[in-house]
């Protein structure tokens, strides 16, 4: 099972609004990432948790924060966003920081 | 600096026409490079991974080929569920990030 789920799968929020985008995996990976991925482009890294711990953030502005629960669970809190931060949003884990990631089918999140 | 380069942009075939996807990288050393296919609005599958130059993979009508400078995506017989854009990624040594190409976009036509 190479499974990694997201919810929701289409979002509509608006700039003052506070939402939550979730992810999970059941596959015993201990490596997990957020990307946001613009039309055309490929996806662009803007979080990486390992073993739970917060390992990379690539100057991603604090309207964007992330969570890891637990092992299994990775979350994205999104608070105040702007017009341009409408994206598809995709989660990937792997077994390790070196190995094969697998995505999700993302969130599609669109800021009015 | 690393970077990945994908060739052509988009690629425009028959039904049956064999033809390969090329992915040319430069990085100060490979841990992996990487082969995804990514339908409109989904989340990009993982198809192959390639360590070291020689290796090959294959699954159905894809076969992945890897040299010290680049890597193809072969495409044998290709059908009309093969239209999708193909994602080449490397992973350099040393890095934790991958290092992603612009992407193929292949279309198959009845």
């Amino acid at each position: 099972d190479t499974e990694v789920t997201q919810t929701p799968k289409h979002l509509v929020m608006g700039m003052t609004n506070k939402k939550s985008l979730k992810c999970e995996q059941h596959m015993g990976h201990r490596a997990m990432y957020w990307y946001k991925q613009k039309a055309k482009k490929p996806p662009e890294l803007m979080f990486v948790y390992s073993y739970e711990k917060l390992s990379i953030n690539e100057s991603v502005p604090s309207r964007f924060s992330p969570e890891c629960p637990n092992s299994s669970l990775l979350n994205l809190h999104l608070h105040a966003l702007q017009p341009e931060d409408s994206a598809l949003y995709l989660c990937a884990s792997s077994q390790d920081r070196y190995d094969s990631q697998y995505f999700g089918p993302g969130t599609r999140l669109t800021v009015t | 600096e690393d970077q990945v380069t994908q060739s052509p942009e988009a690629l425009r075939l028959q039904e049956g026409e064999s033809s390969s996807l090329n992915c040319s990288y430069t990085v100060s050393g490979l841990r992996g490079l990487f082969w995804y296919r990514q339908d409109p609005g989904k989340g990009p599958e993982f198809l192959f991974t390639l360590y070291s130059a020689g290796e090959e993979k294959e699954k159905e009508r894809l076969k992945a080929t890897l040299t010290k400078k680049e890597s193809f995506l072969h495409i044998t017989a290709p059908k009309p569920e093969d239209s999708a854009t193909y994602l080449c990624a490397v992973l350099p040594q040393g890095a934790q990030k991958l290092v992603f190409g612009q992407g193929t976009r292949l279309t198959i036509n009845p």
